[in-house]
């Protein structure tokens, strides 16, 4: 256990389906984000909060959509995806101004049917 | 802006060899150096970090250098057990802006008994 829970660990779903990742952490950490993990490519972040506030979306399609109620939970909501959002997805969380890098979870693993 | 170049893998290698995994970066700022592993079906652990030149991170057998002459942060472990098989990400973040880290397209990494 990292101290950043992700659920559910695996999630099939169809292509007109709503479903939603959940990440929490209790780690005092300020600033949580979602990074998309897809075979054979490079890590892509998606979404940053900080202090609840989002500071970045990195053009990502509208069928992806955050939420950060409070600064110990992250949501990613989704809805009508395609095959190619098939991906681990990773939440991480880290303290604003602090070089100590990120605490990541242990991932959903998103495929759509 | 800021970057991070990993050798591409995959690495194959027998029990018990040395292991290097070769990052190189390009910052705007002052960066700290990281290395994070992804065991398989897992979400990423920091391995070892470095937060100014000539620091030397080390974990679990691993060390990395901080070279700011040679923008450079190689992995190197002197004897890698099956264990080792994994993923390796080095990344960097730079303090002061959005903080956020800047990951290498990973390096995967296969030890043989």
């Amino acid at each position: 256990e990292t101290g950043v829970t992700q659920t559910p660990r695996h999630l099939v779903m169809g292509m007109t389906n709503k479903k939603s990742l959940k990440c929490e952490q209790h780690l005092g950490h300020n600033a949580m984000y979602w990074y998309k993990q897809s075979a054979k490519k490079p890590l892509e972040l998606m979404f940053v909060y900080n202090f609840k506030e989002q500071t970045e979306n990195n053009s990502v399609p509208s069928r992806f959509s955050p939420e950060c109620p409070n600064s110990s939970h992250l949501f990613l909501h989704l809805h009508t995806l395609q095959p190619e959002d098939s991906a681990l997805y990773l939440c991480a969380s880290s303290r604003k101004g602090q070089p100590d890098g990120y605490t990541f979870g242990s991932g959903t693993r998103l495929t759509v049917v | 802006g800021n970057s991070v170049t990993q050798m591409e893998g995959p690495v194959t290698l027998s029990e018990e060899a040395f292991l290097t995994i070769n990052c190189t970066y390009t910052a705007t700022g002052y960066p700290s150096l990281f290395w994070y592993v992804q065991y398989p079906g897992e979400g990423l652990q920091l391995l070892l970090k470095a937060t100014k030149a000539d620091d030397k991170g080390s974990n679990k057998g691993f060390e990395a250098t901080y070279r700011k002459e040679t923008t450079s942060f190689h992995l190197e472990k002197g004897s890698v057990q099956v264990s080792d098989s994994a993923v390796y990400f080095c990344a960097l973040s730079v303090t002061g802006s959005a903080r956020q880290l800047t990951f290498g397209s990973g390096t995967q990494l296969t030890v043989l008994p």
